[in-house]
């Protein structure tokens, strides 16, 4: 089966400036997350949609970060406007239920660098 | 709240020899735990899961993991290691129950297979 899609791989933009991502899920699958991943560190999940409601944005930036999910299938991240610390790989991930005990498919990820 | 901790930043092993990358979680309740490998510029890949049951784990690529409930760990073990096994490791933990099933991640460990 087809895995976890996402683009753009790679993204420069300056700082103020806004981006977006997008992410295809595995087929079927209900849930999908977000999760920023800074150098050195572990992903932390930003949010997590379950279908196209969202189940936790408590760790999102909501003053600049944004997600979407239309019609419960592909999903977008958008950033406005970017600041330096959100230099990082952003990685899509998504599970066939959130059972919590399934364990989730991530994406190749797109590496964003703000200057 | 919880929490990873994986505290060897790097591990060293020469090929052939076993390995075991250490992983301890700190949660209230009964833990789901999960390990994924990552490689250069590639999304996570899944490993093994404990969920209940059984403590040795076993996962992919001959990966095996044990829960010990009283050391609250769940280190990453492999009999004889290969020097494709050299990628970055992560434990995630998660705490079964309604709503949110956000997986909180260590900062990985870097294992490295020495010809």
């Amino acid at each position: 089966e087809a895995g976890v899609a996402q683009s753009p791989r790679y993204k420069i933009i300056e700082k103020r400036q806004s981006v977006a991502f997008w992410c295809n899920p595995i087929s079927g699958h209900a849930t999908l997350y977000w999760y920023q991943q800074i150098l050195g560190q572990g992903p932390k999940l930003l949010i997590q949609f379950q279908n196209n409601g969202v189940v936790d944005d408590s760790q999102l930036p909501k003053d600049r970060f944004s997600a979407e999910r239309l019609k419960g299938v592909d999903s977008t991240l958008k950033i406005q406007p970017a600041k330096l610390e959100d230099s990082a790989v952003y990685l899509c991930a998504s599970s066939f239920v959130s059972g919590g005990y399934n364990e989730q498919f991530f994406g190749p990820g797109t590496r964003l660098t703000v200057l | 709240a919880q929490s990873v901790a994986q505290p060897e930043d790097q591990v060293n092993v020469a090929e052939g020899n076993p390995l075991t990358v250490k992983c301890t979680y700190s949660v209230s309740g009964n833990p789901y735990l999960f390990w994924y490998v990552q490689y250069p510029n590639r999304g996570l890949q899944f490993l093994l899961k404990y969920i209940t049951g059984d403590n040795l784990v076993k996962g992919s690529y001959g990966f095996e993991a044990e829960f010990n409930k009283s050391q609250t760990s769940f280190h990453l073990k492999k009999p004889s290691a290969l020097v494709s096994d050299s990628a970055l490791y992560f434990c995630a933990v998660r705490v079964p129950g309604a709503g949110s099933y956000q997986l909180t991640f260590g900062k990985g460990t870097k294992l490295s297979v020495i010809p």
